[in-house]
């Protein structure tokens, strides 16, 4: 069975300085990939997902990911924080098919971005 | 384009009342069906998912049930609320032969 650590809870940044969260997966294979951001009393919207292909994947809001799998790890990235992007990010992997498919979701980590 | 819905967005109810929490989808055909607990603070459980019209299958012994009467249509069910019960639940669909979860803006439920 397939696990995903996030191993950060709270991430604090200033706007407009970089981020990185961490993601790490445990899978035999390669699994697929995704994160996912939640703002408070919302749904979870797809930021990006790696299937196969290159192993650096952009995604929506100025987001990206590089999937690496020597560290078993998909850390998402963005070049410059936005105040709205404080929010809580899910980094989760799929593996096998039809109804033995059940994504593996992180605790997630807490983006607080500071003025 | 494909679609999600939820409702009620927030419920408030007592211990011991019943509980039907509603999701649908639009826009695909034998989609399958998610249903995840969101505890304050924590991460998502997934409590049930469905491949199909009545088939349910169930992750965590709990309080609630789940039911799929229609292809695009999933029912969260309790006969008796417990104050555990309280949380945000969140429903998601995937295409039967794709990987990629989308997930509905979600049912606060408050159980007092």
């Amino acid at each position: 069975a397939q696990s995903v650590t996030q191993p950060d809870i709270h991430i604090t940044v200033s706007e407009g300085a970089s981020l990185e969260l961490r993601c790490n997966y445990s899978y035999g294979a390669t699994p697929y990939l995704f994160w996912y951001v939640q703002s408070p009393g919302q749904g979870l919207q797809l930021l990006l997902k790696y299937f196969s292909g290159d192993t650096l994947v952009q995604g929506i809001k100025g987001f990206e990911a590089e999937f690496k799998r020597s560290q078993s790890s998909f850390n998402l990235r963005k070049p410059s924080v936005h105040w709205s992007d404080a929010a809580e990010y899910f980094c989760a992997v799929g593996a096998g098919s039809g109804g033995s498919y059940i994504p593996t979701f992180g605790r997630g980590t807490s983006l607080i971005v500071h003025p | 384009s494909q679609t999600i819905h939820q409702w009620p967005a927030t419920l408030v109810q007592p211990v011991g009342s019943p509980l039907s929490l509603e999701c649908t989808v639009e826009g695909t055909s034998n989609p399958n069906l998610y249903w995840y607990r969101q505890a304050a603070g924590r991460g998502l459980q997934l409590l049930f998912y469905s491949v199909g019209i009545g088939q349910i299958s169930s992750e965590v012994p709990q309080n609630l049930s789940a039911s799929r009467p229609q292809d695009r249509q999933f029912i969260l069910s309790s006969k008796k609320l417990l104050l555990s019960d309280s949380g945000f639940y969140l429903c998601a669909w995937k295409g039967a032969r794709q990987e990629t979860q989308y997930f509905g803006p979600g049912t606060r439920l408050l159980v007092l």
